[in-house]
Protein backbone atom coordinates (compact mmCIF):
# COMPACT_ATOMS: atom_id res chain seq x y z
CA UNK A 1 0.00 0.00 0.00
CA UNK A 2 1.26 3.44 -0.94
CA UNK A 3 2.00 5.93 2.10
CA UNK A 4 -0.81 8.18 0.09
CA UNK A 5 -3.20 7.82 -2.08
CA UNK A 6 -5.21 9.48 -3.99
CA UNK A 7 -7.86 9.51 -6.82
CA UNK A 8 -6.18 11.47 -9.72
CA UNK A 9 -9.66 12.00 -10.68
CA UNK A 10 -10.82 14.38 -13.02
CA UNK A 11 -13.86 15.02 -10.96
CA UNK A 12 -15.91 17.16 -13.81
CA UNK A 13 -18.43 18.87 -10.91
CA UNK A 14 -21.66 21.56 -12.24
CA UNK A 15 -21.24 24.78 -10.82
CA UNK A 16 -23.26 25.08 -7.16
CA UNK A 17 -23.21 21.04 -6.67
CA UNK A 18 -21.07 19.08 -3.27
CA UNK A 19 -17.74 17.16 -4.28
CA UNK A 20 -16.13 14.95 -1.74
CA UNK A 21 -12.69 13.48 -2.11
CA UNK A 22 -10.53 11.69 0.41
CA UNK A 23 -6.83 10.78 0.66
CA UNK A 24 -5.36 7.72 2.83
CA UNK A 25 -2.51 7.04 4.25
CA UNK A 26 -0.76 4.00 5.52
CA UNK A 27 1.29 4.42 8.68
CA UNK A 28 -0.93 4.55 11.59
CA UNK A 29 1.94 6.80 13.48
CA UNK A 30 1.11 9.82 11.33
CA UNK A 31 1.15 12.89 13.13
CA UNK A 32 -0.55 15.85 11.01
CA UNK A 33 -2.61 16.05 7.72
CA UNK A 34 -2.75 18.89 5.69
CA UNK A 35 -4.84 19.70 2.16
CA UNK A 36 -3.30 21.83 -0.60
CA UNK A 37 -4.44 23.11 -3.71
CA UNK A 38 -2.29 23.52 -6.48
CA UNK A 39 -3.42 25.54 -9.67
CA UNK A 40 -2.37 25.02 -13.43
CA UNK A 41 1.42 25.43 -13.62
CA UNK A 42 1.77 27.44 -10.22
CA UNK A 43 2.71 26.52 -7.13
CA UNK A 44 1.23 24.34 -4.06
CA UNK A 45 -0.78 26.67 -1.46
CA UNK A 46 -2.26 25.48 2.12
CA UNK A 47 -5.74 25.28 1.98
CA UNK A 48 -6.60 24.15 5.42
CA UNK A 49 -4.91 21.87 7.66
CA UNK A 50 -7.05 18.05 9.28
CA UNK A 51 -7.73 18.30 12.52
CA UNK A 52 -9.01 15.20 14.61
CA UNK A 53 -11.94 16.79 15.53
CA UNK A 54 -12.46 18.22 12.06
CA UNK A 55 -12.30 21.29 10.76
CA UNK A 56 -14.82 24.04 8.38
CA UNK A 57 -13.41 26.81 6.48
CA UNK A 58 -16.23 28.62 4.63
CA UNK A 59 -17.50 26.29 2.11
CA UNK A 60 -14.88 24.12 2.76
CA UNK A 61 -15.03 21.11 5.63
CA UNK A 62 -11.67 19.03 6.26
CA UNK A 63 -11.50 15.67 8.52
CA UNK A 64 -9.85 13.06 9.68
CA UNK A 65 -10.86 9.53 10.45
CA UNK A 66 -7.99 7.76 12.12
CA UNK A 67 -9.69 4.38 12.25
CA UNK A 68 -10.04 4.35 8.73
CA UNK A 69 -6.77 6.10 8.00
CA UNK A 70 -8.25 8.77 5.40
CA UNK A 71 -9.10 13.05 5.55
CA UNK A 72 -11.24 13.86 3.54
CA UNK A 73 -12.13 17.56 1.81
CA UNK A 74 -15.75 18.24 1.24
CA UNK A 75 -16.75 21.29 -0.74
CA UNK A 76 -20.09 23.13 -0.50
CA UNK A 77 -21.75 25.23 -3.54
CA UNK A 78 -18.71 24.66 -5.62
CA UNK A 79 -17.59 27.69 -7.97
CA UNK A 80 -15.17 27.77 -11.41
CA UNK A 81 -12.47 29.00 -9.62
CA UNK A 82 -12.09 26.01 -7.17
CA UNK A 83 -10.91 24.03 -10.53
CA UNK A 84 -7.79 22.78 -9.29
CA UNK A 85 -6.00 20.05 -8.09
CA UNK A 86 -5.91 19.28 -4.27
CA UNK A 87 -3.03 17.65 -2.96
CA UNK A 88 -3.10 16.13 0.60
CA UNK A 89 0.08 16.18 2.58
CA UNK A 90 0.78 13.75 5.54
CA UNK A 91 3.29 14.77 8.10
CA UNK A 92 5.01 11.16 9.55
CA UNK A 93 7.04 12.61 11.84
CA UNK A 94 10.48 12.15 10.34
CA UNK A 95 8.95 13.02 6.92
CA UNK A 96 6.72 14.46 4.73
CA UNK A 97 4.10 12.94 2.19
CA UNK A 98 2.67 14.93 -0.51
CA UNK A 99 -0.15 12.45 -2.45
CA UNK A 100 -0.55 13.04 -6.25
CA UNK A 101 -3.25 15.07 -6.15
CA UNK A 102 -6.85 14.96 -7.11
CA UNK A 103 -7.90 17.69 -10.10
CA UNK A 104 -11.45 19.35 -9.93
CA UNK A 105 -13.30 20.63 -12.73
CA UNK A 106 -15.93 22.58 -11.94
CA UNK A 107 -17.98 23.12 -14.29
CA UNK A 108 -20.25 26.19 -15.68
CA UNK B 1 7.29 40.81 2.06
CA UNK B 2 8.21 38.56 -0.95
CA UNK B 3 7.50 35.03 0.49
CA UNK B 4 9.74 32.77 -1.73
CA UNK B 5 11.11 33.66 -4.64
CA UNK B 6 13.38 31.35 -6.91
CA UNK B 7 15.60 32.21 -9.95
CA UNK B 8 15.24 31.41 -12.72
CA UNK B 9 11.67 30.60 -13.36
CA UNK B 10 12.73 29.18 -16.80
CA UNK B 11 15.93 27.37 -18.27
CA UNK B 12 16.88 24.80 -20.99
CA UNK B 13 20.33 22.85 -20.33
CA UNK B 14 22.01 20.71 -22.62
CA UNK B 15 22.99 17.30 -20.85
CA UNK B 16 26.25 17.28 -19.12
CA UNK B 17 25.92 21.21 -18.31
CA UNK B 18 25.86 22.67 -14.97
CA UNK B 19 23.92 25.08 -13.23
CA UNK B 20 22.24 26.55 -9.65
CA UNK B 21 19.05 27.51 -8.98
CA UNK B 22 18.28 30.03 -5.92
CA UNK B 23 15.38 29.74 -3.66
CA UNK B 24 15.33 32.84 -1.33
CA UNK B 25 12.82 33.49 1.62
CA UNK B 26 12.07 36.97 3.85
CA UNK B 27 9.84 35.29 6.46
CA UNK B 28 13.11 34.43 8.72
CA UNK B 29 12.19 30.84 8.08
CA UNK B 30 14.61 27.67 9.60
CA UNK B 31 13.42 24.78 7.29
CA UNK B 32 13.79 24.99 3.95
CA UNK B 33 13.31 22.64 0.89
CA UNK B 34 13.96 21.88 -2.90
CA UNK B 35 11.13 19.52 -4.57
CA UNK B 36 10.95 17.84 -8.33
CA UNK B 37 7.02 18.03 -9.78
CA UNK B 38 6.94 15.34 -12.83
CA UNK B 39 3.54 14.27 -14.21
CA UNK B 40 1.83 11.58 -12.11
CA UNK B 41 4.54 11.13 -9.80
CA UNK B 42 3.90 14.22 -7.34
CA UNK B 43 6.35 16.11 -5.48
CA UNK B 44 8.90 14.36 -4.17
CA UNK B 45 12.01 15.64 -1.79
CA UNK B 46 15.34 16.30 -2.92
CA UNK B 47 17.10 18.01 -0.12
CA UNK B 48 16.06 19.95 3.18
CA UNK B 49 17.60 22.17 5.49
CA UNK B 50 16.42 22.69 8.66
CA UNK B 51 19.08 25.59 9.91
CA UNK B 52 21.35 27.21 8.41
CA UNK B 53 24.74 25.50 7.83
CA UNK B 54 22.78 22.25 7.66
CA UNK B 55 21.56 20.35 4.77
CA UNK B 56 19.84 16.59 4.59
CA UNK B 57 19.32 14.18 1.88
CA UNK B 58 15.27 13.72 0.70
CA UNK B 59 13.36 11.10 -1.32
CA UNK B 60 15.31 11.39 -4.43
CA UNK B 61 19.05 13.13 -3.57
CA UNK B 62 21.07 11.60 -6.38
CA UNK B 63 22.78 13.96 -8.69
CA UNK B 64 22.17 17.09 -7.06
CA UNK B 65 23.66 19.23 -4.13
CA UNK B 66 22.58 21.68 -1.92
CA UNK B 67 24.25 24.39 0.16
CA UNK B 68 22.39 26.84 2.99
CA UNK B 69 25.40 28.96 4.06
CA UNK B 70 22.78 32.05 4.80
CA UNK B 71 19.26 31.46 6.46
CA UNK B 72 17.27 32.99 3.86
CA UNK B 73 18.94 31.10 0.70
CA UNK B 74 18.77 27.41 -0.15
CA UNK B 75 20.53 26.68 -3.32
CA UNK B 76 20.27 23.38 -5.27
CA UNK B 77 23.09 22.68 -7.51
CA UNK B 78 23.00 20.49 -10.60
CA UNK B 79 26.94 19.39 -11.60
CA UNK B 80 26.05 17.19 -14.64
CA UNK B 81 22.27 17.72 -15.71
CA UNK B 82 20.99 14.38 -17.17
CA UNK B 83 17.70 14.45 -19.29
CA UNK B 84 16.30 12.47 -16.13
CA UNK B 85 16.22 15.99 -14.23
CA UNK B 86 13.56 17.74 -16.66
CA UNK B 87 10.93 18.81 -14.32
CA UNK B 88 9.72 21.59 -12.36
CA UNK B 89 11.65 22.31 -9.17
CA UNK B 90 9.73 23.97 -6.42
CA UNK B 91 11.39 25.24 -3.20
CA UNK B 92 9.60 25.75 0.03
CA UNK B 93 10.02 27.22 3.50
CA UNK B 94 8.21 26.39 6.73
CA UNK B 95 8.86 28.30 10.11
CA UNK B 96 8.97 24.59 11.60
CA UNK B 97 9.00 21.11 10.71
CA UNK B 98 5.99 19.27 9.38
CA UNK B 99 3.68 20.60 11.50
CA UNK B 100 3.29 23.93 10.23
CA UNK B 101 2.52 25.18 6.24
CA UNK B 102 5.21 25.46 3.82
CA UNK B 103 5.08 28.08 1.98
CA UNK B 104 5.99 27.43 -1.87
CA UNK B 105 7.77 29.38 -4.42
CA UNK B 106 6.34 30.00 -7.58
CA UNK B 107 8.74 27.50 -8.88
CA UNK B 108 11.75 26.67 -12.04
CA UNK B 109 11.37 24.78 -15.24
CA UNK B 110 13.52 23.05 -16.69
CA UNK B 111 14.00 21.30 -19.46
CA UNK B 112 17.40 19.19 -19.92
CA UNK B 113 18.35 18.27 -23.65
Amino acid sequence: RKEVEQDPGPFNVPEGATVAFNCTYSNSASQSFFWYRQDCRKEPKLLMSVYSSGNEDGRFTAQLNRASQYISLLIRDSKLSDSATYLCVVNLGDKIIFGKGTRLHILP
Amino acid sequence: NAGVTQTPKFRVLKTGQSMTLLCAQDMNHEYMYWYRQDPGMGLRLIHYSVGEGTTAKGEVPDGYNVSRLKKQNFLLGLESAAPSQTSVYFCASSLDGGLVEQFFGPGTRLTVL
